[in-house]
C-alpha cells in the first residue's frame, strides 16, 4: 500500500520555537509538496521540490524553508513559531508527469500544529 | 481569478437525494482533473479521476467539459457516510512537474 507518512500527528509548540515538520513518502515520487489547510481558505501551497534538493516557494513560503536531502524525504520548518502558524500541514507527493496513474497527489494524515 | 472556483456550500440533501457539484478551473492548459474527499480533521483522499468522456464509479458520476474548463460531480442515492467536503483539484504540468490547483471544497451533509 502505497503512502505518504507525517513523523508527527499533533503538536504544540511556543511562540518563538523551531519547528521541524517530516514527511516521507515510499513511491519514489519526484515531486513533493507542504500545504496549511485553514478553515474557509482551503490548501495553501507553502512550498514543494520537483527534485532532490531543488525547492520552489508556493503561494505563501514567508516563515517557512524547506529541505530535500533525500528523494522519499522532504522537511518543513518554522524557524521561529508563530501563533499565526497554527494550523493542519498536509504533505503531499506525486509523480512528475502526466499519463495514466501519474497525475495523482498522495496526502499524508496531517500534522496539526498549535502555537502558543 | 482564481485557478479553481468552487462552490463551498454547505449542501444539506435527505438520504436518497441525488446532488450535483460544479468547479471550473481557469488555465486551459491544465491537464487532469480530479474529485477528492475530505472527512472532517482528516487528509483528502482521491474520489475519481475525471476524463473527457466521463466516468462513473458506483453512484458517482463525474463529467469535464473543456471547453467550457467546467468540472461536475454527481451522486445519487446519498448515503449520511457521503458526508463530507468534496475537493475539485485541476493538474497542470510545468517544467518542474506537477502543479495542483485547488478549489476550497464543497461541504455535504446528507441528513437522515
Amino acid at each position: 500500500d502505497v503512502k505518504v507518512t507525517q513523523s508527527s500527528r499533533y503538536l504544540v509548540k511556543r511562540t518563538g520555537e523551531k519547528v521541524f515538520l517530516e514527511c516521507v513518502q515510499d513511491m519514489d515520487h519526484e515531486n513533493m509538496f507542504w500545504y496549511r489547510q485553514d478553515p474557509g481558505l482551503g490548501l495553501r501551497l507553502i512550498y514543494f521540490s520537483y527534485d532532490v534538493k531543488m525547492k520552489e516557494k508556493g503561494d505563501i513560503p514567508e516563515g517557512y524553508s524547506v529541505s530535500r536531502e533525500k528523494k522519499e524525504r522532504f522537511s518543513l520548518i518554522l524557524e521561529s513559531a508563530s501563533t499565526n502558524q497554527t494550523s493542519m500541514y498536509l504533505c503531499a507527493s506525486s509523480h512528475s508527469g502526466q499519463g495514466m496513474n501519474k497525475g495523482e497527489l498522495f496526502f499524508g494524515e496531517g500534522s496539526r500544529l498549535t502555537v502558543l | 481569478r482564481k485557478e479553481v472556483e468552487q462552490d463551498p456550500g454547505p449542501f444539506n440533501v435527505p438520504e436518497g437525494a441525488t446532488v450535483a457539484f460544479n468547479c471550473t478551473y481557469s488555465n486551459s492548459a491544465s491537464q487532469s482533473f480530479f474529485w477528492y474527499r475530505q472527512d472532517c480533521r482528516k487528509e483528502p483522499k482521491l474520489l475519481m479521476s475525471v476524463y473527457s468522456s466521463g466516468n462513473e464509479d458506483g453512484r458517482f458520476t463525474a463529467q469535464l467539459n473543456r471547453a467550457s474548463q467546467y468540472i461536475s460531480l454527481l451522486i445519487r442515492d446519498s448515503k449520511l457516510s457521503d458526508s463530507a467536503t468534496y475537493l475539485c483539484v485541476v493538474n497542470t504540468l510545468r517544467w518542474t512537474g506537477n502543479q495542483f490547483y485547488f478549489g476550497t471544497g464543497t461541504s455535504l451533509t446528507v441528513i437522515p
